[in-house]
């Protein structure tokens, strides 16, 4: 069964770094995110990427945060320099559809930031 | 805005107990509801959904009833198994305010012999 993955599951980064957090969805879909949960707190939607750019984006999205699409296969998220409240798990997901359509969610890349 | 709230756990029951994680919300639109699980190490897996009022979604023996009188898609289970124990999440996308997922905190479930 096809399925997103995410790379790495666990990443430690100092405050003010760059990290990229990787993502490779299923193949044949066309809709792509990324969601955050902070320890303890709610799943929260980042960014939706669509045709090869953003299409919806939520306030935490700010610009210390990017996506891109670099190849056919990867989708990345990038954060400029981190905050120690960038900690959380973050999950990448695709879907074929747009809509109320099933969300395929990776395992998630566990981001902590000292 | 769009908010899921959903019961606090963990749920602790013994196998072949009745399940119930309560999930309420609010929507600015009309929304289709889902409930997605989580195993240990896994991602997000949808369990079943409902895109209309009195529309029931039903997997695995999970069953859930979109109640649009009371804004609730309470989740259940007649009988749990040890293998049923995860995260459970309600979620909320509203038609035609894009495709994002608004998400519940998640109710661990632990199911005990």
């Amino acid at each position: 069964e096809p399925e997103v993955t995410q790379t790495p599951s666990h990443q430690v980064t100092q405050m003010g770094q760059e990290v990229i957090l990787r993502c490779v969805p299923i193949s044949n879909h066309l809709y792509f995110y990324w969601y955050r949960q902070i320890l303890g707190q709610k799943v929260e939607f980042l960014v939706s990427f669509y045709n090869n750019e953003i299409s919806e984006k939520s306030e935490i999205f700010d610009d210390q945060f990017s996506v891109e699409r670099p190849d056919g296969s990867n989708f990345t998220l990038k954060i400029r320099s981190t905050k120690l409240e960038d900690s959380a798990m973050y999950f990448c997901a695709s879907s074929s559809e747009s809509g109320a359509y099933e969300q395929y969610f990776g395992p998630g890349t566990r981001l902590t930031v000292t | 805005g769009d908010s899921v709230t959903q019961m606090e756990g963990p749920v602790t029951l013994s196998e072949e107990a009745f399940l119930t994680i309560n999930c309420t919300y609010t929507a600015t639109g009309y929304p289709s509801l889902f409930w997605y699980v989580q195993y240990p190490g896994e991602g997000l897996q949808l369990l079943l959904k409902a895109t209309k009022a009195d529309d029931k979604g039903s997997n695995k023996g999970f069953e859930a009833t979109y109640r649009k009188e009371t804004t609730s898609f309470h989740l259940e289970k007649g009988s749990v198994q040890v293998s049923d124990s995860a995260v459970y999440f309600c979620a909320l996308t509203v038609t035609g305010g894009g495709n994002k997922l608004t998400f519940g905190t998640g109710t661990q479930l632990k199911v005990e012999l």
